[in-house]
């Protein structure tokens, strides 16, 4: 079956450094997106990757590595308003993506 | 540009009855997909359009059917509504199936009693 896990919920502190951790088992694989998703609205894309290695974009970067089916989002300078669910999602061999439950990020002042 | 609407915003239902759930997305994507989203559980796909006149099933299609007679609209029909249909399904759209970003819509959440 395909599987992707990643924490429930974390804490960190606001302008603190968190790492969501994303692993995965699946048929196939054409990419790895990250989204974002506040409480009750609809996700918002932040990152993709395809190739390994970190892929940066502000206060956001993405880590994928194929061999070792993980990827992390690594989260800077954290703010209030980063407070919200990260999905990590897989893209199968059939171009449908699969995802994972969500990691509800808690951010405390 | 609004991007993706969806209607209605919410709805409660009763089992049995038919629902259309609607779609429209101004950004001439070809690919659309509708997925459901319940608590604990990562988002499902139920089906997926690859270009207008196209459709295919996703993970979870059973009970539910949709069309695409053109790119902007493509409408999610629950035939008969049953309890477990209850949840919060998002319409979403991109390129093409093997683009690097999904676009989503607001969301409807559905209630079934």
């Amino acid at each position: 079956g395909q599987n992707i896990d990643q924490p429930t919920e974390m804490t960190a502190t606001e302008g603190a450094i968190v790492q969501i951790n994303c692993t995965y088992q699946t048929s196939g694989f054409n990419g790895l997106f990250w989204y974002q998703q506040h409480a009750g609205e609809a996700p918002t894309f932040l990152s993709y990757n395809v190739l390994d290695g970190l892929e940066e974009k502000g206060r956001f970067s993405s880590f994928l590595s194929r061999s070792k089916g993980y990827s992390y989002l690594l989260l800077k300078e954290l703010q209030m308003k980063d407070s919200a669910s990260y999905l990590c999602a897989v893209r199968d061999s059939n171009y449908q993506l699969i995802w994972g439950a969500g990691t509800k990020l808690i951010i405390k002042p | 540009i609004a991007g993706i609407t969806q209607a209605p915003t919410s709805q409660i239902l009763a089992a049995g009855r038919r629902m259309t759930l609607r779609c429209t997305q101004d950004m001439r994507h070809n690919a659309m997909y509708w997925y459901r989203q319940d608590l604990g559980l990562g988002l499902r796909l139920i089906h997926y359009s690859n270009t207008a006149g196209t459709t295919g099933k996703g993970e979870v299609p059973d009970g539910y059917s949709v069309s695409r007679a053109n790119t902007d609209d493509f409408p999610l029909t629950l035939a008969s509504a049953v309890p477990s249909q209850t949840s919060v399904y998002f319409c979403a759209s991109s390129e093409g199936l093997a683009a690097d970003t999904q676009y989503f819509g607001p969301g409807t959440r559905l209630t079934v009693l």
